[in-house]
């Protein structure tokens, strides 16, 4: 995507912790979300950060870094059912959303 | 509530025919999107509106047309459609723009051959 940067895929294993990264352009930064989408579905909301530090939400977790235009969703305790694609998106200046290409996660048993 | 729903699920389509692909919502949110999305790539902004009747450009717009005569609908028009339309497409709405969360409709698969 552009000016957006996540690794195309990822695997790990069941009940671990994974760290699926996003780097984008700082210019015009209003803001990061994390989607998930599981395979032939829609995008379904996960996480939005536009301050510095980690928000926590249960087993996911998002940190963001405004000044080196950085962001991680961190994943414990996996489950099968985490397989899916994780998309990152920015905020623009025109508060549109620039999103990434997405990280496929494979989570094997 | 149904949240987002889209119509239909599947089509194809030769080169050259048109079509409307249609987008609902009932949260009663003013700021709709239209989406595309090609393997490998990131979601792209085809077009957007900030309430009935205001709609604007997104990313890649040459191809589409829409209009926005009511809140709840966002249709999407094709016309003359080309195999570099083959995607999924997704409507989403929110009910501010920027911060505020996109709920998506479960996509459109279009083929175009």
């Amino acid at each position: 995507g552009q000016n957006i940067d996540q690794p195309t895929e990822m695997t790990a294993t069941e009940g671990a912790i994974v760290q699926i990264n996003c780097t984008y352009q700082t210019s015009g930064f209003n803001g990061l979300f994390w989607y998930q989408q599981h395979a032939g579905e829609a995008p379904t909301f996960l996480s939005y950060n536009v301050l510095d530090g980690l928000e926590e939400k249960g087993r996911f977790s998002s940190f963001l870094s405004r000044s080196k235009g950085y962001s991680y969703l961190l994943l414990k305790e996996l489950q099968m059912k985490d397989s899916a694609s994780y998309l990152c998106a920015r905020v623009d200046s025109n508060y549109q959303l620039i999103w990434g290409a997405g990280t496929k996660l494979i989570i094997k048993p | 509530n149904a949240g987002v729903t889209q119509t239909p699920k599947f089509r194809i389509l030769k080169i050259g025919q048109s079509m409307t692909l249609q987008c609902t919502q009932d949260m009663n949110h003013n700021y709709m999107y239209w989406y595309r999305q090609d393997p490998g790539m990131g979601l792209k902004l085809i077009y957007y509106s900030v309430g009935a009747g205001i709609t604007d450009k997104g990313e890649v717009p040459n191809g589409y047309n829409v209009s926005r005569s009511t809140t709840e609908d966002f249709p999407l028009r094709l016309e003359l459609a080309a195999p570099s339309q083959t995607s999924v497409y997704f409507c989403a709405s929110s009910s501010k723009e920027g911060s505020y969360e996109q709920y998506f409709g479960p996509g459109t698969r279009l083929t175009v051959t």
